[in-house]
């Protein structure tokens, strides 16, 4: 596809549960940045890749949450035993892998109730 | 991290121009100053960006001050699709704040008035 794609767009999970959320960036792009986003509230990072590897997972809430990226291609991120504060949309960018004189790209994001 | 500072809101006029201001007093000499928006219930996206020289696309203009501790992004003909939280990031080596310098602060919200 020519921009970045997540799935599903939307999902509700009961809390307690598993979730995965998935991102397909732009073919090529060898950076790709993981957010969360509260409603009413600003983009908080969660983990970047560059490759396969995230040198920068600081921005990860809890144990819960992990992420991976293979084939330097699709990431998924992972929340395990969701809890209420988990619900946000999860935002996907992914940019060249010499960002700083290019834009990165976003997805429509996966936006997560947990009830 | 190398930070900018923005207003938390501004309004304006359809049809008129906007001048949505950030101060980056610590850029250093490596870092780009990008700007993005984020309409409402849609994935931010890219505006415009600059290193020294303003720039012009086809969305808006970007001046930025000669001694590069401020900038301008510049919305030439403001219209009502242009209401949206706008953010002003630095990227460069070392600013730090995670995810290879893309660090989104809390933006300006613009507000358009018909």
């Amino acid at each position: 596809g020519a921009g970045v794609s997540q799935s599903p767009s939307n999902k509700v999970t009961e809390k307690g549960k598993d979730v995965e959320l998935r991102c397909d960036p732009i073919s090529g792009h060898t950076a790709l940045y993981w957010y969360r986003q509260r409603l009413g509230q600003g983009l908080e990072f969660l983990i970047y890749f560059q490759g396969n590897s995230a040198p920068d997972k600081s921005g990860l809430p809890s144990d819960r949450f992990s992420a991976e990226r293979t084939g330097e291609s699709v990431s998924t991120l992972t929340i395990q035993r969701t809890q209420q504060e988990d619900s946000a949309v999860y935002l996907c960018a992914s940019s060249l892998e010499t960002p700083l004189d290019t834009e990165a790209f976003f997805g429509q994001g996966t936006r997560l109730t947990v009830v | 991290d190398a930070k900018t500072t923005q207003p938390n809101s501004m309004e304006s006029n359809e049809e008129e121009p906007v001048h949505l201001p950030c101060n980056h007093s610590t850029i250093s000499g490596t870092d780009y100053i990008h700007w993005y928006r984020q309409l409402p219930s849609q994935g931010p996206e890219y505006v415009i960006h600059g290193l020294t020289s303003n720039v012009n696309n086809r969305m808006a203009s970007l001046a930025i001050a000669e001694d590069r501790k401020s900038s301008t992004l510049i919305l030439h003909r403001a219209t009502l699709r242009d209401a949206a939280v706008y953010y002003c990031i630095l990227r460069g080596l070392g600013s730090g704040g995670g995810a290879d310098g893309l660090t989104f602060g809390k933006g300006t919200h613009l507000i358009i008035q018909p």
